[in-house]
C-alpha cells in the first residue's frame, strides 16, 4: 500500500528556533494535510495544500505541496512552547467513489525548551 | 457548523470485558466515518471506515468490531477486550465528496487491566 516518510522521527530545539519537517511518498497525492496532535487530544487540522508547488502560510507555519506531488514540507518559525506536539503528514488520493482515504506519515513529536 | 463528539474520554476496563465507544457528528449528511488507533502517542492505524449505513470496512484483523446504525453514528466494539487492545482511539469524519481532509474527534484513552 501507500506509504508517506516523514522526517525527522523526533526533535528537540530551543525556544525561538525554526523548525522544518517533511514527508515524500513514492505515489503521487491530489491534496496534502499538515495536522498537529495536541498530548491526549486528537489531530487538528493545520494547513491543507491541494495544488502542485502551492506554498500556504498560517501565521508561523509555511507549507508546500511539491511539484511532483510526492511530497511536503512544513515549517515553523521562531517557534514557542506551545508548539510542543505530534505533527502528522497525510496524503489524500480522489481515488472515485465515496471514498477519500488519508494516508498519514508516522508522526514529528516536537520538543521546545523555554 | 460540523462538529464531532466522542465518549468516553478515558475508561479503564477488566481483561475480558466489553467495550463500547460512541462517535457521533453533528451538521452533515451522509459523512465518511473512521474509526484510529494510536499506541503510544505515535503513529495512527487505520482500523475502520464507513461510507454509508451500514457499510463497514476492516483495515485491520483484530478483536474489535464496528457499526454504524444510524447515518451520523459510529461505534467501536468488542466482546471481550485484551490487553493488547490499549490504546488512544479516535474517531474522525470526512466530507462524502473528499478533498478536505478529515476532522478528528477528541479521543478515547482506553486502559485494559
Amino acid at each position: 500500500g501507500q506509504q508517506l516518510n516523514q522526517s525527522p522521527q523526533s526533535m528537540f530545539i530551543q525556544e525561538g528556533e525554526d523548525v522544518s519537517m517533511n514527508c515524500t511518498s513514492s505515489s503521487i497525492f491530489n491534496t496534502w494535510l499538515w495536522y498537529k496532535q495536541d498530548p491526549g487530544e486528537g489531530p487538528v487540522l493545520l494547513i491543507a495544500l491541494y495544488k502542485a508547488g502551492e506554498l500556504t502560510s498560517n501565521g508561523r507555519l509555511t507549507a508546500q505541496f511539491g511539484i511532483t506531488r510526492k511530497d511536503s514540507f512544513l515549517n515553523i518559525s521562531a517557534s514557542i512552547p506551545s508548539d510542543v506536539g505530534i505533527y502528522f503528514c497525510a496524503g489524500q488520493r480522489n481515488s472515485g467513489g465515496s471514498n477519500y482515504k488519508l494516508t498519514f506519515g508516522k508522526g514529528t513529536l516536537l520538543t521546545v525548551n523555554p | 457548523s460540523q462538529t464531532i463528539h466522542q465518549w468516553p474520554a478515558t475508561l479503564v476496563q477488566p481483561v475480558g470485558s466489553p467495550l463500547s465507544l460512541e462517535c457521533t457528528v453533528e451538521g452533515t449528511s451522509n459523512p465518511n466515518l473512521y474509526w484510529y488507533r494510536q499506541a503510544a502517542g505515535r503513529g495512527l492505524q487505520l482500523l475502520f471506515y464507513s461510507v454509508g449505513i451500514g457499510q463497514i470496512s476492516s483495515e485491520v484483523p483484530q478483536n474489535l468490531s464496528a457499526s454504524r446504525p444510524q447515518d451520523r453514528q459510529f461505534i467501536l466494539s468488542s466482546k471481550k477486550l485484551l490487553l493488547s487492545d490499549s490504546g488512544f482511539y479516535l474517531c474522525a469524519w470526512s466530507h462524502p465528496g473528499g478533498g478536505y481532509g478529515y476532522t478528528f474527534g477528541s479521543g478515547t484513552r482506553l486502559t485494559v487491566v
